[in-house]
């Protein structure tokens, strides 16, 4: 089915462990996003990338990094994962001004760092 | 600081009446504001979204209001139906940037049949 794959589904990770959260879009797409859910806190923007090539800080972009690996694809990392990390990690995509219409969002990654 | 705000953390309806979930922002500079509904352990899924030039617009059972001098919006779902059921959050954008959304906290809505 076409649309936005997020893979793992599910992480438990040790404080100070590392991990890459993987993002995949098949609609040729040329924005996407990583967004992390907290309770009470709504979605927060971490980093986006506008095209190919280019990526750029959001509102919450601190213990993340982030690659554009083509056009299909945008990954997330924790370099050293911290309990604030523990959240839900949504992926988002959209085309050349489309996001007025919406973005496409993945199912999510539950992430739980101990 | 917290730009986009719902301040209704839950909304609990009955079947066949009206919804109304609110939302207030502080920035000026937001042009555009957008809906999503979101269901237990799936992604947000786009509702509707409405720019400034305009102060109402619908689709199906759901309209959005905006008030630009009030800095608040509203989705109005009539007539409510269980599987309405979801987490609805409203987002704003100031048009540039990509497209990047702010996002409000979110309101549980419960339709009861």
């Amino acid at each position: 089915n076409a649309g936005v794959t997020q893979t793992p589904k599910f992480q438990v990770l040790k404080t100070g462990q590392s991990m890459t959260l993987q993002c995949a879009q098949d609609m040729n797409h040329n924005s996407m996003y990583w967004y992390r859910q907290d309770p009470g806190m709504g979605l927060r923007l971490i980093y986006y990338s506008a095209s190919e090539g280019t990526t750029d800080k959001g509102e919450v972009p601190n213990g993340y990094n982030v690659s554009r690996l083509n056009k299909r694809e945008f990954s997330l990392r924790l370099e050293s994962a911290a309990p604030s990390q523990t959240s839900v990690y949504f992926c988002a995509s959209s085309g050349v001004g489309e996001w007025f219409y919406g973005y496409t969002f993945g199912s999510g990654t539950r992430l739980t760092v101990v | 600081d917290q730009q986009v705000k719902q301040n209704s953390p839950s909304l609990s309806v009955q079947e066949g009446r009206i919804s109304i979930l609110n939302c207030d922002y502080t920035n000026s500079m937001f042009d555009y504001f957008l809906w999503y509904k979101k269901y237990p352990a799936e992604g947000p899924t786009f509702l509707i979204s409405i720019s400034s030039i305009k102060d109402k617009n619908e689709d199906g059972r759901f309209t959005v209001f905006l008030n630009k001098s009030a800095k608040h919006l509203s989705l109005h779902i009539v007539p409510s139906q269980p599987g309405d059921s979801a987490v609805y959050f409203c987002a704003a954008s100031d048009g540039t940037s990509y497209g990047k959304l702010t996002f409000g906290q979110g309101t549980i809505l419960t339709v009861h049949p």
